[in-house]
């Protein structure tokens, strides 16, 4: 398996313009979780699917941001508009459910480097 | 609220030795503790995943451990290398299938 895919790789936009961050989750897996990283807060949850459905959205700072899972194999984080405090480096990963043992660990993708100047 | 702490924050050591990287978490209710590498400006590499069950883990020269009842996991590294350079963070799994995360040790291995 390819692992998590996640696209693009680095984005730079100017404020206020939208973005659309793409996730490919590793097949068979039933999570998928969207992470922000930045120097000041760390590795922070946004918001995690189970089944396609989204479980939990606590973490997803405000409503300029949305995330939706259409199908299983594929995510979008979009941010609109999109401000400079949103720069950060954004982590889609994925985990198989309770009937793959019930060990539910998390494989991460390679991250998207948002520079939003 | 479940918060997670690494310590010491950074560690700088001779290649060669053995060293041991800590991490404790407030709430004791965990469903399992996972052990994460992160390469400079990439995504995050899954070491090891203890449960809740387990007292250790091992992965060749890596291994974890658990004591649930005070909060607390080690992560030993023995015979470092200079390849063993990154940052590493520990993760708490509770109900919900939600991760919570510590800041990281970063390591540099010296050659």
């Amino acid at each position: 398996d390819a692992g998590v895919i996640q696209s693009p790789r680095h984005e730079v936009t100017e404020m206020g313009q939208e973005v659309t961050l793409r996730c490919k989750p590793i097949s068979g897996h039933d999570y998928l979780f969207w992470y922000r990283q930045t120097m000041m807060r760390g590795l922070e949850l946004l918001i995690y699917f189970n089944n396609n459905v989204p479980i939990d959205d606590s973490g997803m700072p405000e409503d300029r941001f949305s995330a939706k899972m259409p199908n299983a194999s594929f995510s979008t984080l979009k941010i609109q508009p999109s401000e400079p405090r949103d720069s950060a480096v954004y982590f889609c990963a994925s985990s198989p459910g309770a009937l793959a043992g019930g060990l539910y660990e998390q494989y991460f993708g390679p991250g998207t480097r948002l520079t939003v100047t | 609220k479940q918060e997670v702490t690494q310590i010491p924050a950074a560690l700088s050591v001779p290649e060669g030795e053995n060293l041991v990287l800590n991490c404790s978490f407030t709430d004791s209710a965990i469903y399992n503790l996972q052990w994460f590498r992160q390469d400079p400006g990439k995504g995050l590499t899954s070491l090891l995943l203890i449960q809740s069950s387990q007292r250790e883990q091992t992965s060749g020269r890596l291994n974890a451990s658990l004591d649930k009842s005070s909060g607390r996991s080690t992560l030993y590294i023995a015979a470092s290398q200079p390849g063993d350079s990154a940052t590493y963070l520990c993760a708490v799994k509770r109900d919900g299938n939600k991760l919570v995360f510590g800041a990281g040790t970063i390591l540099r291995v010296k050659s």
